[in-house]
């Protein structure tokens, strides 16, 4: 299968601040980058989509202005997420793709905001 | 939206075979039958894939029946290293929503 990074693997930060999560494609270049989060004992929750050199498409009742995607090359994008709050503690998961086809999935990056 | 309903939790006896079903009645013609599972605090690890036939490989089996609303993942012989949440997606492969899935946990 694909190799997939994430970076950090887990991060600890303070409410407001803003944490960046790098995903990388390691061995294909990703034309579509989808981002997804999980909450504790739930299910994954596809937050949205990016295709390389666009604007991301979010799913409803995600933010774009709080989760700021950036698909700037095809095998790199982040994911910000702004101004963070305990609730915006998580798992997030990307998943890099060549468009359609068989999905494979990063390691996570957790993140607890205190 | 996830399209596939699946038992919440299943027990296996360590070296058994590990039969996890789906119901995926409202499947269209073009969507595949994927599974994926993940480990404690990692990403989705994929399993296999199939459109209407029959597939294995080296980690799996997956049985879709002819009406192609059901399917079944065989794990031949279980380990405690299986045990894990299993998704079933139906997808026409360009966008992967996750159900609950089946927490499967292998006995010794």
């Amino acid at each position: 299968g694909a190799v997939v990074s994430q970076h950090p693997s887990w991060v600890i930060c303070k409410s407001g601040t803003s944490v960046k999560i790098e995903c990388r494609s390691l061995d294909f270049q990703a034309t579509t980058m989808f981002w997804y989060r999980q909450f504790p004992k739930q299910s994954l929750m596809l937050m949205a989509t990016s295709n390389e050199g666009s604007k991301a498409t979010y799913e409803q009742g995600v933010e774009k202005d709080k989760f700021l995607i950036n698909h700037a090359s095809l095998t790199l994008s982040t994911l910000t997420v702004t101004s963070a709050h305990p609730e915006d503690s998580s798992f997030y998961i990307c998943s890099p793709s060549q468009g359609e086809g068989t999905q494979y999935f990063g390691p996570g990056t957790r993140l607890l905001v205190l | 939206d996830a399209k596939t309903t699946q038992p919440t939790s299943m027990d296996c006896a360590e070296g058994r075979a590990a039969n996890l079903p789906c119901n995926h009645s409202t499947i269209s013609g073009n969507e595949y039958v994927y599974w994926y599972r993940q480990i404690h605090s990692q990403g989705p690890q994929y399993i296999i894939h199939g459109l209407k036939n029959n597939e294995t490989n080296e980690m799996a089996s997956l049985i879709i029946t002819e009406d192609r609303k059901s399917s079944t993942l065989i794990l031949p012989h279980a380990t405690l290293r299986d045990t894990a949440v299993y998704y079933c997606i139906v997808t026409p492969g360009n966008q992967f929503y996750f159900g609950t899935g089946t927490s499967l946990t292998v006995i010794p």
